[in-house]
């Protein structure tokens, strides 16, 4: 596509309540991260993609959150259990590169799911 | 560990006035990037600064790299109500990582009324 879509763009969630996220980056991307953004906050990392491999997930805060990439291309990220605390934008981006070289690329971002734990 | 900072986390301006942001790194930087937010958006990305003490401008931006690589500024000369949002600057992590970026927490420009 023509850029980074994301669904759904909202998500009222009880306590409790399992929810997904999906992230359709843009086509060949190799790259696919997840941000948590808090309001006022910069993103802050989650989890990184090269292709299929989670390559870091240092990010995510606790284990029940979980994300996978399995052909390459969409991705999901997965909140178990979900809290109050949970609550905030979820940003996906994508960029072109991968490992090769040092170069870090412009990172092309998803509108975001913003995720509200009752 | 490492932090990207961001001065001010607010500016008001009135429209026509200039506005700057300014980011510092507590890690010598390879490259910083730039992203707008729009009230409500996603970050854009605006632009990337790899040299010690480089300059760029894009029409009213002007951003600098500083000598020592751990401070950059993203400088709008007469505001423009479309240049309203939050700013943020990026760098990479020093972990043995060449992918992952810490943001700044961005600084908000308004534009009064």
């Amino acid at each position: 596509g023509a850029g980074v879509s994301q669904s759904p763009r909202y998500k009222v969630a009880k306590r409790g309540q399992d929810v997904a996220l999906r992230c359709d980056p843009i086509s060949g991307h190799v790259s696919l991260f997840w941000y948590q953004q808090a309001l006022g906050q910069g993103p802050e990392f989650l989890t990184y993609f090269q292709n299929e491999a989670q390559l870091d997930k240092s990010g995510l805060p606790s284990d029940r959150f979980f994300a996978e990439r399995p052909e390459g291309s969409v991705s999901t990220l997965k909140i178990q259990r979900t809290q109050q605390e949970d609550s905030a934008v979820y940003l996906c981006a994508s960029s072109i590169g991968g490992l090769a070289g040092r170069s870090y690329n412009e990172q092309f971002f998803g509108p975001g799911t913003r995720l509200t734990v009752l | 560990g490492q932090q990207v900072m961001q001065i001010p986390q607010y500016q008001h301006v009135q429209e026509g006035e200039d506005f700057t942001t300014y980011c510092n790194s507590s890690t010598t930087l390879s490259n910083i990037q730039w992203y707008k937010q729009r009230p409500g958006g996603h970050p854009v990305f605006l632009i990337q600064l790899v040299k010690s003490g480089e300059v760029k401008k894009q029409k009213r931006l002007t951003f600098q790299f500083g000598e020592a690589k751990k401070n950059s500024s993203l400088h709008i000369t007469a505001t423009q109500t479309t240049d309203v949002g939050t700013y943020f600057c990026a760098g990479p992590s020093v972990r043995d990582s060449n992918y992952q970026l810490i943001w700044g927490a961005g600084t908000k420009l308004i534009i009064k009324p």
